[in-house]
């Protein structure tokens, strides 16, 4: 299982683009890029998955460049409600297990 | 779509009782569900991997005969941990992937145990 690397905090404010990059330099061939958000208390929610290139939804946006060594998830103007610890995974499409990293604090400001 | 629940949602227990967690999948079979552990301003970490029908695999380090784990249904696996310290306090995740399909894995709420 490819191992990640994220920012541990990130301070933003109300309105702002935020871009959490992770770095996963062992990524193999079948490997999906993962998001997923977590407040306090609860369980993790899913964001966003991708392969390569680029993937939008409804709340974000996944950019994968070509080597696919490190993607990052892009919030369009965040709000107070997206304070959140961002965690990044990796892991192949029928694996099954996910190994969470540390995950990236993310503090929004008003 | 792909609710997954956990009962109890906090648990009070003493010291050397065990107690059971409940992970159920509301709205899907789950052929594979997952626990996992979190300490406070840590991150979750994997405990077992529950399949329906057979034995759990235990991530190295979690000992399967505290945590036992029960997978009897397509839609519930249970999380007993026998003979509880303080030290096994933390808030317990299951999450569970939909029979046949990929990656997707759906999270339940939590359970907050916390032994006196």
């Amino acid at each position: 299982l490819a191992k990640t690397t994220q920012p541990i905090s990130m301070d933003s404010y109300e309105g702002q683009e935020v871009n959490i990059t992770c770095s996963h330099n062992n990524i193999a061939t079948n490997d999906y890029i993962t998001w997923y958000q977590q407040f306090p208390s609860q369980g993790p929610r899913f964001i966003i998955q991708g392969y390569k290139t680029k993937v939008t939804n409804e709340v974000a946006s996944l950019f994968i460049p070509a080597d696919r060594k490190s993607s990052t998830l892009s919030l369009p103007r965040v709000s107070l409600s997206d304070t959140a610890v961002y965690y990044c995974l990796v892991g192949d499409t029928f694996g099954g297990k996910l190994i969470f990293g540390q995950g990236t604090e993310l503090s929004v400001k008003p | 779509g792909a609710v997954v629940s956990q009962h109890p949602s906090w648990v009070i227990c003493k010291s050397g009782t065990s107690v059971k967690i409940e992970c159920r999948s509301l709205d899907f079979q789950a052929t594979t569900m997952f626990w996992y552990r979190q300490f406070p301003k840590q991150s979750l970490m994997l405990m077992a991997t529950s399949n329906e029908g057979s034995k759990a695999t235990y991530e190295q380090g979690v000992e399967k005969d505290k945590f036992l784990i029960n997978h009897a249904s397509l839609t519930l696996s249970t999380l007993t941990v026998t003979s509880a310290h303080p030290e096994d306090s933390s808030f317990y995740i299951c999450s569970a992937r939909i029979a046949g399909e990929t990656y997707e894995q759906y999270f339940g709420p939590g359970t907050r145990l916390t032994v006196t």
